[in-house]
């Protein structure tokens, strides 16, 4: 089983809300992404959490804050958001985030926001 | 970073006949993967194939297959009996190298089967 669900499919926020996109895996997996793509664009990583701890952070503005409770499922909380943070925001999951080169990432069908 | 390349920005193919998708790659690690991911309008990317640097053969799964030549740091996706599902922007991908598991995409190709 190669799934990855992340909740809600779509997300329509003003840029005063306070909300959280969700994520889980259950193949075992002990690394998550969350990855933002623009359209007509390739995606673009986010943060990376490898057992359970936060590995990388490309940089990321301070009002989107990841959280990890445990190693199947990964949070995205977004707090006053700019327009042009709407986006499709995609998880994945790997294997551990060993940087092997050769692991293969699972993607979730992703949450489109909208931010007004 | 290390770069992906992906030449096409749109192709189209008609149905029942094989496409080739192009993609050459920057890097300068003796051991790396490649990927290739499916992504429909629906937003899903869907992992088709890898392609390890030191595997002998080229990578096969089903209808998809590998065209990989190490030497000229290209690993085009053949797909073979193009189906009107197989419409969508399709990415190539590797590893940016180093101590992290960052994946690069290239900046995909959008397929348009037609019957």
């Amino acid at each position: 089983d190669t799934e990855v669900t992340q909740t809600p499919k779509h997300l329509v926020m003003g840029m005063t809300n306070k909300k959280s996109l969700k994520c889980e895996q259950h193949m075992g997996h002990r690394a998550m992404y969350w990855y933002k793509q623009k359209a007509k664009k390739p995606p673009e990583l986010m943060f990376v959490y490898s057992y359970e701890k936060l590995s990388i952070n490309e940089s990321v503005p301070s009002r989107f804050s990841p959280e990890c409770p445990n190693s199947s499922l990964l949070n995205l909380h977004l707090h006053a958001l700019q327009p042009e943070d709407s986006a499709l925001y995609l998880c994945a999951s790997s294997q551990d985030g060993i940087a092997s080169g050769q692991e293969t990432q699972y993607f979730g069908p992703g949450t489109r926001l909208l931010v007004l | 970073a290390q770069k992906i390349t992906q030449t096409q920005p749109g192709m189209f193919v008609q149905e029942k006949e094989a496409v080739t998708l192009d993609c050459t790659y920057d890097t300068s690690d003796p051991s790396y993967g490649l990927f290739w991911y499916k992504q429909p309008s629906s937003g899903e990317m869907i992992f088709l194939i890898y392609q390890g640097s030191y595997d002998q053969q080229n990578a096969t799964e089903g209808r998809y297959s590998l065209n990989f030549q190490k030497a000229r740091k290209s690993a085009n996706l053949v797909i073979s009996a193009s189906q009107l599902g197989d419409s969508a922007m399709y990415f190539c991908a590797r590893f940016n190298g180093g101590a992290t598991n960052k994946l690069i995409f290239g900046t995909g190709t959008l397929l348009a089967v037609q019957p």
